[in-house]
């Protein structure tokens, strides 16, 4: 079974600029979450979809982020513009869905901005 | 506010001897815990979780403790292997509906030969 999987693995980017990352989550997985690890921290959560539906969304920066999840399949996150507290590791997660499912977490994308 | 604390950054054993990793939590809404293992460059995976109705839960060479009235939990690796070097992080969350895992910092766990 393929895992979730996240391009790009590394990004770095200029401050301003804009920035997208992408999430395939395992198949049959209705659930998606994406989140920010900072160095020496532990993942903490951005956004969650049920299938299509944001269910939480409650810590994504709405000024600059933005998150899709077209179709209830792969989902992508943006960010513009970029700021260099931006840099850390993006994490994409899924999981079947129901309470105390497993998340399976994808490789990350470490993002740096100059 | 750190609701879910790792307070040893690193952690070093040597192998075959027992490894404890410990957490600790603030909420006491959170009623199941979990602990995740990553190695570098990749993601977090899936360890051992315990529900708040249990004290104790075993898998293998792993065992999670649960003290609900400490608010604290921790992993035993038992006997500890070189694989077994990587980043553990606890972490905790309410069952009912969110499944919003919320994280420690994690703990950096080293095997010596």
């Amino acid at each position: 079974e393929a895992g979730v999987v996240q391009s790009p693995r590394y990004k770095i980017i200029e401050k301003k600029q804009p920035v997208a990352f992408w999430c395939n989550p395992i198949s049959g997985h209705n659930t998606l979450y994406w989140y920010l690890q900072n160095l020496g921290q532990g993942p903490e959560l951005l956004i969650r979809y049920e299938n299509e539906e944001a269910v939480d969304d409650s810590q994504l920066p709405k000024d600059r982020f933005s998150a899709e999840r077209l179709k209830g399949v792969d989902s992508t996150l943006k960010i513009q513009p970029a700021e260099l507290g931006d840099s850390a590791v993006y994490l994409c997660a899924s999981s079947y869905g129901t309470p105390s499912d497993e998340q399976f977490f994808g490789p990350g994308t470490r993002l740096t901005v100059l | 506010d750190q609701q879910v604390k790792q307070n040893s950054p690193s952690l070093s054993v040597q192998e075959g001897r027992i490894s404890i990793l410990n957490c600790d939590y603030t909420n006491s809404m959170f009623d199941y815990f979990l602990w995740y293992k990553k190695y570098p460059a990749e993601g977090p995976t899936f360890l051992i979780s315990i529900s708040s109705i249990k004290d104790k839960n075993e898998d293998g060479r792993f065992t999670v403790f649960l003290n609900k009235s400490a608010k604290h939990l921790s992993l035993h690796i038992v006997p500890s292997q070189p694989g077994d070097s990587a980043v553990y992080f606890c972490a905790a969350s309410v069952i009912q509906g969110a499944q919003k895992l919320v994280f420690g910092q994690g703990t950096r766990l080293t095997i010596n030969p």
